[in-house]
């Protein structure tokens, strides 16, 4: 039973435009998301995160979205630069810091086309 | 660099050796967590420590793997008898009491 769910496997963006990733969650005990961002053979770097108490997060290019009633979390980036390309995890917790263990999509891979 | 560090990097061993994982926290954070990831999936909760004390595991962490925060810093994965499916990436992080987890480079293990 995926608690967090990232439907999309991979998006690919042209240069300057936006990239919109999303993410779906299942379990209302949830009050704390986070954004990773992967590349290859490297630990997750922490992005972007935001609270259950809140709508929007914003963080130079990376803006986060949450929609509580929808269940459902957006990740913006604007605008989108060659070095966005890599995996995206979107993660949540039940604590209000993200300091309980973390439930992790299965990511989505950006492409940010030249 | 104050970042998570964790050691080796790159782990091949042949069916039911055992393996043992370190990774050093950011100091001064209080919270220590291993995850794992396999491949097409995103990282997987094993197990975390708040000092030495081990607060949670998942029911992922077979009797096979221990873990261990002797001294509230540094803290080792041991996996026993490793078997052919224990192959994958394992991470670690750390954070604050209350803050977010910062993670390190991981440890890819490679079980022939």
């Amino acid at each position: 039973d995926q608690q967090v769910k990232q439907n999309s496997p991979s998006l690919s963006v042209q240069e300057g435009r936006i990239s919109i990733l999303n993410c779906d969650y299942t379990n209302s005990m949830f009050d704390y998301f986070l954004w990773y961002k992967k590349y290859p053979a490297e630990g997750p770097t922490f992005l972007i995160s935001i609270s259950s108490i809140k709508d929007k997060n914003e963080d130079g290019r990376f803006t986060v979205f949450l929609n509580k009633s929808a269940k459902h979390l957006s990740l913006h980036i604007v605008p989108s630069q060659p070095g966005d390309s890599a995996v995206y995890f979107c993660a949540a917790s039940t604590g209000n810091s993200g300091n309980t263990p973390l439930v992790f999509g299965k990511g989505t891979r950006l492409s940010v086309i030249a | 660099d104050t970042g998570v560090s964790q050691d080796p990097r790159h782990k091949i061993t042949k069916r039911g050796q055992n393996v043992t994982f370190r990774c050093d926290p950011i100091s001064e954070h209080n919270r220590l967590y291993w995850y794992r990831q396999t491949l097409g999936q995103g990282p997987e909760f094993l197990t975390y420590f708040q000092n030495e004390a081990q607060l949670e595991k998942s029911r992922l962490l077979s009797d096979r793997f221990s873990a261990e925060r002797p001294k509230g810093s540094f803290s080792t994965l041991e996996i026993q008898r490793t078997e052919q499916g224990d192959s994958a990436m394992y991470l670690c992080a750390s954070s604050f009491i209350v803050g977010t987890q910062y993670f390190g480079p991981g440890t890819r293990l490679l079980v022939l």
